[in-house]
């Protein structure tokens, strides 16, 4: 199994729609959750970090569900601009990172 | 934030030569590592850069395949030693500071003709 699994995508949306998407992880023992994102041909960026009681930055809410182990990122009116590849980190403890393969969305004019 | 220079960006290298991709950090930081991002996938690590001692590497990577320094805490290199064009894909140092966010390098963008 994987240690983090993605929604591979892509998502097509149009603008000012919401869009939503979950990952997984395997490490029950993983503290840190982050969401990255990687345009095309460019390193990843940090979007945002996932908190335990859910976090809000603007238009992106992520969520934190330690139970079941998973990891969910929302975009609400969405802008041409949030078109990229969303990428699910999570820290495995000893100071790396595991990622998700990436979920692709595409917001369309 | 960190600023990581990173280079070559990209370069086209026959197969059987070696190439050594330097990252540089403008801070010094305790931990670097190196990823590999093959075409339409996600960032696989290769390797834990250690200052003053050997690289750590995550399973799968060898030594002699992927030669690491880390002369001092701001510096690292990567070489793909032997290429072949499976080697194709992109490279990219990195520095995290434990649990929070981490940064990385422009890539390298190698081709193995």
């Amino acid at each position: 199994r994987k240690e983090v699994e993605q929604d591979p995508g892509p998502f097509n949306v149009p603008e000012g729609a919401t869009v939503a998407f979950n990952c997984t992880y395997s490490n029950s023992a993983s503290q840190s959750f982050f969401w990255y994102r990687q345009d095309c041909r460019k390193e990843p960026k940090l979007l945002m970090s996932v908190y335990s009681s859910g976090n809000e930055d603007g238009r992106f809410t992520a969520q934190l569900n330690r139970a079941s182990q998973y990891i969910s990122l929302l975009i609400r009116d969405s802008k041409l601009s949030d078109s990229a590849t969303y990428l699910c980190v999570v820290n495995r403890n000893d100071y790396k990172l595991s990622f998700g393969a990436g979920t692709t969305v595409t917001v369309r004019a | 934030s960190a600023v990581i220079s990173q280079k070559p960006s990209r370069d086209i290298c026959q197969r059987g030569t070696s190439l050594t991709i330097q990252c540089q950090v403008d801070s010094q930081v305790t931990m670097m590592f190196w990823y590999r991002q093959q075409p339409g996938q996600s960032l696989t690590l290769i390797a834990t850069a250690n200052q003053g001692s050997e690289a750590t590497y995550e399973s799968g990577f060898v030594i002699d395949k992927f030669p690491i320094s880390r002369p001092n805490l701001t510096f690292s290199t990567l070489t793909v030693s032997n290429m072949s064009p499976e080697d194709s894909s992109i490279y990219l140092c990195s520095e995290s500071r434990g649990h929070t966010e981490a940064f990385f390098g422009q890539g390298t963008r190698l081709t193995v003709v």
